[in-house]
């Protein structure tokens, strides 16, 4: 079945800087690559996902990059500000929504 | 509001008993999944529905667990025989179907405390 690593599993950065969180998958059949962000006490919110026919997405200051043939995945968040402070969850799947798994999390604080 | 509802929202039980969960999905979704997530842990997958057929399973899942969809619509997640290790939050979320990966969207979840 599919294995999601993550890294780092926590991430201090100071506010207006970059923050880069990566994620391995050990499946070659999935293909659809899903972040979230969970503050605490909360739901997890989609915040970006790409598919595997695309190599990178960007929304605003959220990007994401895939390399299918090393299977990693990574979010980059720019100009972070504190309001990004939160657990992300990276998850990998199939088109068909099975063998879904997510990842560890990563702990990401940005400092004012 | 059109979002994927959970209720209870908070359940405390005693070892032993049985509880029941609920999950409504946004109604155009025929995608519904159940996780259970963990103090520091990510979602971990439990089942899943497309429509009212359960497609999946999660091998981890004990036979005390046990999940329907009977007119693939809302769903229930029933745990029999509550055991101390079953503490955590249940999340339920649902997509539309469809060829291409598609956004799951969450619910706020029911949280299990067995005492």
């Amino acid at each position: 079945g599919e294995n999601v690593e993550q890294h780092p599993s926590t991430l201090s950065v100071q506010e207006g800087d970059s923050a880069v969180i990566k994620c391995t998958y050990s499946d070659s059949a999935s293909n659809y690559f899903p972040w979230y962000k969970q503050e605490l006490g909360k739901r997890p919110q989609l915040i970006i996902d790409i598919r595997s026919n695309v190599g990178e997405k960007k929304d605003q200051r959220i990007a994401v990059t895939l390399n299918k043939t090393a299977k990693h995945f990574s979010l980059h968040i720019t100009e972070t500000q504190p309001e990004d402070s939160a657990v992300y969850f990276c998850a990998a799947g199939d088109n068909y929504g099975q063998n879904f798994v997510f990842g560890p999390g990563t702990r990401l604080s940005v400092l004012p | 509001d059109t979002g994927v509802s959970q209720n209870p929202r908070h359940k405390i039980t005693k070892r032993g008993q049985n509880v029941t969960f609920r999950c409504d999905p946004i109604s155009e979704h025929n995608r519904l999944y159940w996780y259970r997530q963990t103090l520091g842990q990510g979602p971990e997958f439990l089942t899943y529905f497309q429509n009212e057929a359960q497609l999946e399973k999660s091998r981890l899942l004990s036979d005390r667990f046990s999940a329907e969809r009977p007119k693939g619509s809302f769903s229930t997640l029933e745990i029999q025989r509550t055991e101390q290790g079953d503490s955590a939050m249940y999340l339920c979320a649902s997509s539309i179907g469809g060829g291409t990966g598609q956004p799951q969207h969450f619910g706020d979840g029911t949280r299990l405390s067995i005492l």
